[in-house]
């Protein structure tokens, strides 16, 4: 099973300030994958990566920007963090395939923005 | 388009009964793969069950689901619920290497 790391685990932000959240991922998987999930909401994708140097828009990438600068590790970036920012953040990997693309999850993080 | 619906937001259920959460998909694909990820009070979601296989029954953990294509459905069951089953539940298909998520269910037992 994929082990996939985040950090940090808590996080408190200034509104307007810069938020950098980090995820690796040591089996070596080729896709990555950021969530945020919020109650009444459930999972939904922020951005996402094919490997590395690769990185693309989600459903919801407005405010975020994402980056892969290597196969293990995968960052999230608030360049301007809005109290409406405020929730918890997954991030995932999988190995890719035409079917059964299992996503393995890191333990998240959560984000308040004041 | 391509989606998953789980109906329920809320399933309470008396421990020692059984447990029936329901998802239902639209999809434009021939080959598709349907998950059941379970996530725990304060832990991250992980995967419960997998099947890419027509009628084929899956099980892990005393859960166990179905895929039928004919219904469009992979409902999540288990015959005697227990209070460690409380959670929420998410069923997902992939979609071109991604998962494409239901909204979840939370599954309260009471004693």
């Amino acid at each position: 099973e994929a082990a996939v790391t985040q950090s940090p685990r808590n996080k408190v932000a200034v509104t307007g300030g810069k938020v950098t959240l980090s995820c690796n991922q040591t089996n070596n998987h080729n896709n990555m994958y950021w969530y945020r999930q919020d109650t009444g909401h459930g999972l939904r994708l922020i951005h996402y990566s094919y490997g590395a140097g690769s990185t693309e828009k989600g459903d919801i990438p407005d405010g975020y920007k994402a980056s892969r600068p290597s196969q293990e590790n995968f960052s999230l970036i608030l360049e301007l963090a809005t109290p409406s920012q405020t929730s918890v953040y997954f991030c995932a990997s999988g190995a890719g395939g035409e079917d059964q693309d299992t996503q393995y999850f890191g333990p998240g993080t959560r984000l308040l923005v004041l | 388009g391509d989606s998953v619906t789980q109906t329920e937001g809320l399933v309470t259920v008396t421990e020692g009964l059984p447990v029936k959460l329901n998802c239902t998909y639209q999809t434009t694909y021939l080959t598709i793969a349907f998950f059941w990820y379970v996530q725990y009070l304060n832990e991250a979601p992980q995967v419960l069950l997998k099947s890419s296989t027509d009628n084929k029954r899956t099980e892990h953990q005393g859960f166990h689901a179905t895929l039928h294509k004919s219904s469009s459905s992979f409902h999540l069951q288990k015959s005697s619920a227990q209070l460690s089953d409380s959670a929420l539940y998410y069923c997902a298909r992939d979609s071109n290497y991604q998962l494409i998520w239901g909204s979840g269910t939370k599954l309260i037992i009471k004693p």
